[in-house]
Formats: structure tokens, C-alpha cells, sequence
């Protein structure tokens, strides 16, 4: 596509339920995050692909955070058993290759309250 | 790890004035980039700087990375409303796959 695209928008899930966050990155990029926004904070690097797999996941809060990515394009974040402190805006970016120099292009991001 | 920090965390000027936001980071960075955030959107790439005292320029945006390239500065000269937004710098150190944002600094200009 012409850019990150991720869905939801927007997400409200009680505690303890499950979420799944989806990423479409651009067409062709080979790599791809996901990093967390939390209200008036910078952005906290999750998980790193290239192509399908996750060479960096230093970043995941818990174990109940997991993330995978499929036929190099699609990456869904799963966030089991949700807790209040997990709302947050959840970005998504892509690059082409495997070094940042051309920027990330970011998604419009997922919008996460958890009551 | 790694750590960026960023300064101030608000700015609030009139229009016309400048605004200078800095970045510093614990460890030497590769490269450092600078991304604009519109209140309610999500973070665009500006720049990327690499060499040691690079000084570039975007109209009234100049974008400086420092000598021994741990620190980086953006300067917007004579402030517009379109400016209005929060600014975060980003390092990449010696692996350049992943970036370690600032908390940034969020402009706010009164017209």
C-alpha cells in the first residue's frame, strides 16, 4: 500500500481480555516495528522484524505481549490478559532495508484503553 | 541501554519568536533523526544527520549534530502556528537497525 496502514483505530477492551493489534506496512519494506506511546512520553521501542522474523523483542513489557509477522508483511501484536497500565497509542513503521538511514514511516497507530 | 533525553519538554513562544529543542544521548550515536508529531497524528520523519558537526537546513528549520555526535539540536527560526507540535529526536548507535526516541518537546505558538 502507499503507507503503514494499522487497525483498529481505536480499541477499548476491559481488563483481562485479549487484544490483537494489525500492521500493514509498506509494500516491499523488509522491516518493520512496533513501538508503544504512552500520554505525553516518547516512544518505546517493542519488536523488530526483518522479514519474518524477530531478531530484536528486547523491548516487549511481559510475557503477555507477543508479536509475529507473516509472508514478510503483516504483523499482528498480541497482548494477553490486558492491564490498565497497557493503554497506550501502539505505532507501527516500516523501512525498506535493514539500516534506519531513510527514516521510519509510522502507521496513524492503535489507539488502546483498557477499563 | 542506550539513552536519548531531550530538553526543554514544553516550549511555549509567540509567533515570530525562535524555538530551540536539544537532544542528548548517553552513548555516541551512528546517525540521529529528527521527527515532527501534529497534536493528534503520529511522528514524521524530518531529517537524518550522520557526520560529526553536520549542520543542514529545511527553510526555517536548522538541524545540528555535534562534534563528538552525542548531542543534536533543531532551531526554528520566526515560529509559525504551523509549527505547533511535539519534536523528538532519535539515535541510532552502532547496530543502526532500531532507533531510541527522546520524550521530545511539544511547541505550542501563540499567534
Amino acid at each position: 500500500g502507499a503507507g503503514v496502514s494499522q487497525s483498529p483505530s481505536n480499541k477499548v477492551t476491559e481488563k483481562g481480555k485479549d487484544v490483537e493489534l494489525r500492521c500493514d506496512p509498506i509494500s516491499g519494506h523488509t522491516a518493520l516495528y512496533w513501538y508503544r506511546q504512552s500520554l505525553g512520553q516518547g516512544l518505546e521501542f517493542l519488536i523488530y522484524f526483518q522479514g519474518n522474523s524477530a531478531p530484536d523483542k528486547s523491548g516487549l513489557p511481559s510475557d503477555r505481549f507477543s508479536a509475529e509477522r507473516t509472508g514478510g508483511s503483516v504483523s499482528t501484536l498480541t497482548i494477553q490478559r490486558t492491564q490498565q497500565e497497557d493503554s497506550a497509542v501502539y505505532l507501527c513503521a516500516s523501512i525498506p532495508g535493514t539500516g534506519v538511514g531513510n527514516g521510519y514511516t509510522f502507521g496513524s497507530g492503535t489507539r488502546l484503553t483498557v477499563v | 541501554g542506550q539513552q536519548v533525553m531531550q530538553i526543554p519538554q514544553y516550549q511555549h513562544v509567540q509567533e515570530g519568536e525562535d524555538f530551540t529543542t536539544y537532544c542528548n544521548s548517553s552513548t555516541t550515536l551512528s546517525n540521529i533523526q529528527w521527527y515532527k508529531q501534529r497534536p493528534g497524528g503520529h511522528p514524521v520523519f524530518l531529517i537524518q544527520l550522520v557526520k560529526s558537526g553536520e549542520v543542514k537546513k529545511q527553510k526555517r528549520l536548522t538541524f545540528q549534530f555535534g562534534e563528538a555526535k552525542k548531542n543534536s539540536s533543531l532551531h526554528i527560526t520566526a515560529t509559525q502556528t504551523t509549527d505547533v507540535g511535539t519534536y523528538f529526536c532519535a539515535g541510532s548507535g552502532g547496530s543502526n537497525y532500531k532507533l531510541t526516541f527522546g520524550k521530545g518537546t511539544l511547541l505550542t505558538v501563540n499567534p
